[in-house]
């Protein structure tokens, strides 16, 4: 199975603080994405990096890519209350077959 | 705003009764898809459509059902609803194979 598995499955900090979350993925892969969902509610995309890519930001989110290490991690610098939720990583495979396959997910809670 | 609406938000029926649970997409995405996700679980790929072309994944059971009579229009239904059918029921759509999804807001499935 392509699914990716995120580590760690719950992280706790406070505001402020920074918050890693890691996927880990089991084959070849196109692009890589993570997105954010609050309880109860549809996924929000965050950020998209390709294989050829080593790092990407924007705003506030660091992804980083190691495909020699089928790997990626979320920084989420200066967090904040309204950053509660779980994160998701996804991978499109590299079949061309139009699908993502979605990690377990981490569930970051941030303390004010 | 362009979006993904889904229609209902929350919605119980009895076990074994048909449901039809419904998407709409403001965006004029090609691809639809729709997904099962359980509690604390990632979502799961149900069935994509790229256009009018239909792609079920292996595993989705036969109980599960989907039209998309146009562009902006994508339907599941669920035949003889189970009680392990209890899931949010997720419904996305990108312009492009395996790039960035957007989400609806996603519909709760109560089975009795």
């Amino acid at each position: 199975s392509q699914q990716g598995e995120e580590d760690p499955q719950a992280l706790s900090i406070q505001e402020g603080e920074n918050a890693t979350m890691n996927c880990s993925y089991k084959t070849s892969i196109n692009n890589l994405q993570w997105y954010r969902q609050n309880s109860g509610r549809g996924l929000v995309h965050l950020i998209l990096i390709r294989s050829n890519e080593r790092e990407k930001h924007s705003g506030r989110l660091r992804v980083t890519l190691d495909t020699s290490k089928k790997s990626s991690s979320l920084l989420i610098t200066a967090s904040r209350a309204a950053d509660t939720a779980s994160y998701f990583c996804a991978t499109e495979g590299n079949f061309g077959n139009e699908k993502l396959t979605f990690g377990t997910g981490t569930r970051l809670t941030i303390i004010p | 705003d362009a979006m993904v609406i889904q229609n209902p938000r929350y919605q119980v029926t009895q076990f074994g009764k048909p449901v039809t649970l419904s998407c709409s997409q403001t965006l004029n995405h090609n691809v639809m898809y729709w997904y099962q996700q359980k509690s604390s679980q990632a979502p799961k790929l149900l069935f994509h459509y790229y256009d009018k072309d239909f792609n079920n994944e292996a595993d989705t059971p036969d109980n599960f059902q989907s039209r998309r009579p146009n562009t902006s229009f994508c339907f599941l239904d669920i035949r003889s609803p189970g009680l392990g059918d209890a899931a949010m029921y997720l419904c996305a759509t990108s312009t492009l194979a395996g790039e960035e999804q957007f989400f609806g807001p996603g519909t709760r499935l109560t089975v009795l």
